[in-house]
């Protein structure tokens, strides 16, 4: 079975600190992807990355930053926290027929 | 605007019926379509995939495809309360490295 974990299922930040979500997927996959997902919006696509130091903005982008050192970490960076950041954050990786595995999801809380 | 899209819901059904889940995308080019399942607080969960036109059946779960009338469903036969969920329609449209997801529909079960 796929395998993808997030370093916390649970957070709470202050406005302006530096966040790091980070996201790891056991079945040497490719592509990994950063969404977010708030009520009556949907999943919305932050960033995704398709190799190793490669990364391609989504559809929402302005306020995150993201890091792939290895292929099988992703981490998502909230460069200064602000409180319309508050949301449920959900990694996935893409196996060979385009299917997604998502993680658990970390829901961030910014005050 | 790549679209799909799903009815919101709520749909609500009594245990021991179908419920019948309808999606609709904009992309002619469309190659692969999923279904996922996300309870509520939880990330979602990959329950189904379909490729090709017509019927794919996995226990319960049953996904019909027809690409030229742009529209895949998904039918759950004998409901379960343990179904109750939003449940999420995703297409990959050719070419792309991602998923295109629709805003889900809720399904109630009542027992």
């Amino acid at each position: 079975d796929v395998k993808v974990t997030q370093s916390s299922r649970y957070l709470v930040k202050r406005t302006g600190e530096k966040v790091f979500l980070e996201c790891v997927q056991d079945m040497d996959h490719e592509n990994m992807f950063w969404y977010r997902q708030d009520p009556g919006l949907g999943l919305r696509l932050i960033y995704f990355s398709y190799d190793v130091k490669m990364k391609e903005k989504g559809d929402i982008p302005e306020g995150y930053s993201v890091s792939r050192e290895k292929k099988e970490r992703f981490s998502l960076i909230l460069e200064s926290a602000s409180t319309n950041q508050t949301s449920m954050y959900l990694c996935a990786s893409r196996g060979t027929l385009y299917e997604q595995y998502f993680g658990p999801g970390t829901r961030l809380t910014v005050t | 605007q790549k679209e799909v899209e799903q009815n919101s819901g709520p749909l609500s059904v009594p245990e021991g019926a179908i419920a019948s889940l309808n999606c609709t995308y904009s992309d002619r080019g469309s190659q692969s379509f999923f279904w996922y399942r996300q309870y509520s607080g939880k990330s979602p969960e990959l329950i189904m995939s379909i490729y090709s036109n017509g019927d794919k059946e996995d226990g319960r779960f049953t996904a019909q495809l027809n690409k030229a009338s742009q529209y895949v469903s998904l039918l759950i036969r004998d409901s379960q309360p343990s179904d109750s969920a939003t449940y999420l329609c995703a297409v990959n449209q050719g070419g792309s490295e991602k998923l295109v997801f629709g805003k889900g529909t809720k399904l109630t079960v009542n027992p």
